[in-house]
């Protein structure tokens, strides 16, 4: 699997928006754009998932380069709620596997 | 839909002892994967099962073992306990296995902290 690269840490302040910045330079065709977020002492939760084309669902937006070798996870306004450990993954449409292979991830802040 | 169910929510046991984990999927999924996490390692993959059957294998020792029964339930199995065993073990469930997987989102449950003394 492709593997991706995201900062270690990000502080945002509450209310305004928060783009969190996932680079996978090496992501094949087949490969979707998934982000999960993880809050203390729970299990990972899906945020949002996307291929080509831009997403949005209720809880965030996620802009994808037009060559695919970065994307954008955008959390619209900020809440104290948002402070977790966000995962960009990689999952590949035309491979076997049907893991989740976890990175470090990005630490958020959120300040009041 | 009650969500992924993972019980026991706490577990303490010691080195050489085996203990026994149990993931309830959400209903109507047929995929279980397991997933172990440590502050050093981050979140790592253990294993996958789809209709009673493993599809694949993260890179863990044989201690590691796991079933899933006909009803999609599935349990893990640490033998031979060691400390650095000690960790959150998660399971997720998700409706489709293999390729057609990544087009579908995994549903995580609570997980179950094992500390071995």
């Amino acid at each position: 699997d492709a593997k991706t690269t995201q900062p270690n840490s990000m502080e945002s302040n509450e209310e305004e928006p928060v783009h969190l910045p996932c680079n996978h330079s090496t992501i094949s065709g087949t490969d979707y754009i998934h982000w999960y977020l993880q809050l203390p002492s729970q299990g990972p939760e899906y945020v949002i998932h996307g291929l080509t084309s831009n997403v949005n669902n209720r809880m965030a937006s996620l802009a994808i380069a037009e060559d695919r070798k970065s994307s954008t996870l955008i959390l619209h306004r900020a809440t104290l709620r948002d402070a977790a450990v966000y995962y960009c993954i990689l999952r590949d449409d035309g491979g076997s596997q049907g893991n989740l292979i976890f990175g470090k991830g990005t630490k958020l802040s959120v300040k009041p | 839909k009650a969500g992924v169910t993972q019980t026991p929510r706490y577990l303490i046991k010691t080195r050489g002892q085996q203990v026994t984990l149990s993931c309830s999927p959400i209903s109507g999924h047929r995929s279980v994967s397991w997933y172990q996490q440590t502050p050093g390692q981050g979140l790592q993959f253990l294993f996958e099962y789809f209709s009673e059957t493993q599809r694949n294998k993260g890179n863990f020792p044989g201690r590691f073992s796991g079933r899933q029964f006909s009803n999609s339930r599935s349990e893990m199995n640490v033998s031979t306990l060691e400390l650095g065993d000690s960790a959150l073990y998660l399971c997720a469930s998700s409706f489709l296995s293999t390729g057609l997987a990544a087009n579908n989102e995994q549903f995580f449950g609570p997980g179950t902290r094992l500390t071995v003394l």
